[in-house]
């Protein structure tokens, strides 16, 4: 089955740095990779997502890219502020209504 | 958007007893649905998947026995933990999907004193 790894586990910004978390897959037939931000004791809320025709997707701070061959993907989050502060999670999936694997998470600290 | 619906947000009960967790889709018609479970600063795991109609996939390693997991609707999961001990406090979360891709509840916490 699908595993997924996420890198850092825990990750220190100033405000206004950029933040980079990456993410590897190992089933070569997943095909969509959703990016989740989870406040404490909230569940898990989509920020952004990518399938796997599409290299690259931003949307205002937070892009996210995509390397098939290597089964990579990254969430890159720019001009960071203190409420991006929370865990973050990358996910794959190798289907439409399979269910999402999740990477272990990143605690991601904003500091002003 | 889609919204899923989840309850309740907490619950404590005692060892033994059982609790029953609800997840409805308020606006869209969930065909699947997956339970998963997070302990304390951990990553989402699947328990189960299941179809509307069909019994319940479980992983390897979650006792179907125990966790008893119901999709008798298009809108409608419920999830009860039976004869809950201390080892099963946890976040248990549902995700629906739809036409509106994966959507998650906000996740009910579980302790069992």
């Amino acid at each position: 089955g699908e595993n997924v790894e996420q890198h850092p586990s825990t990750l220190s910004v100033q405000e206004g740095d950029s933040a980079v978390i990456k993410c590897t897959y190992s089933d070569s037939a997943s095909n969509y990779f959703p990016w989740y931000k989870q406040e404490l004791g909230k569940g898990p809320q989509l920020i952004i997502d990518i399938r796997s025709n599409v290299g690259e997707k931003k949307d205002q701070r937070i892009a996210v890219t995509l390397n098939k061959t290597a089964k990579h993907f990254s969430l890159h989050i720019t001009e960071t502020q203190p409420e991006d502060s929370a865990v973050y999670f990358c996910a794959a999936s190798s289907q439409a209504g399979t269910a999402l694997i999740f990477g272990k998470g990143t605690t991601l600290s904003v500091s002003s | 958007g889609a919204v899923v619906s989840q309850h309740p947000s907490w619950v404590i009960c005692k060892s033994g007893t059982s609790v029953k967790i609800e997840c409805r889709s308020l606006d869209f018609q969930a065909t699947t649905m997956f339970w998963y479970r997070q302990f304390p600063k951990q990553s989402l795991m699947l328990m189960a998947t299941s179809n509307e109609g069909s019994k319940a996939t479980y992983e390897q390693g979650v006792e179907k026995d125990k966790f008893l997991i119901n999709h008798a609707s298009l809108t409608l999961s419920t999830l009860t933990v039976t004869s809950a001990h201390p080892e099963d406090s946890s976040f248990y979360i549902c995700s629906a999907t739809g036409a509106y891709g994966y959507t998650f509840g906000s996740g009910t916490r579980l302790t069992v004193v």
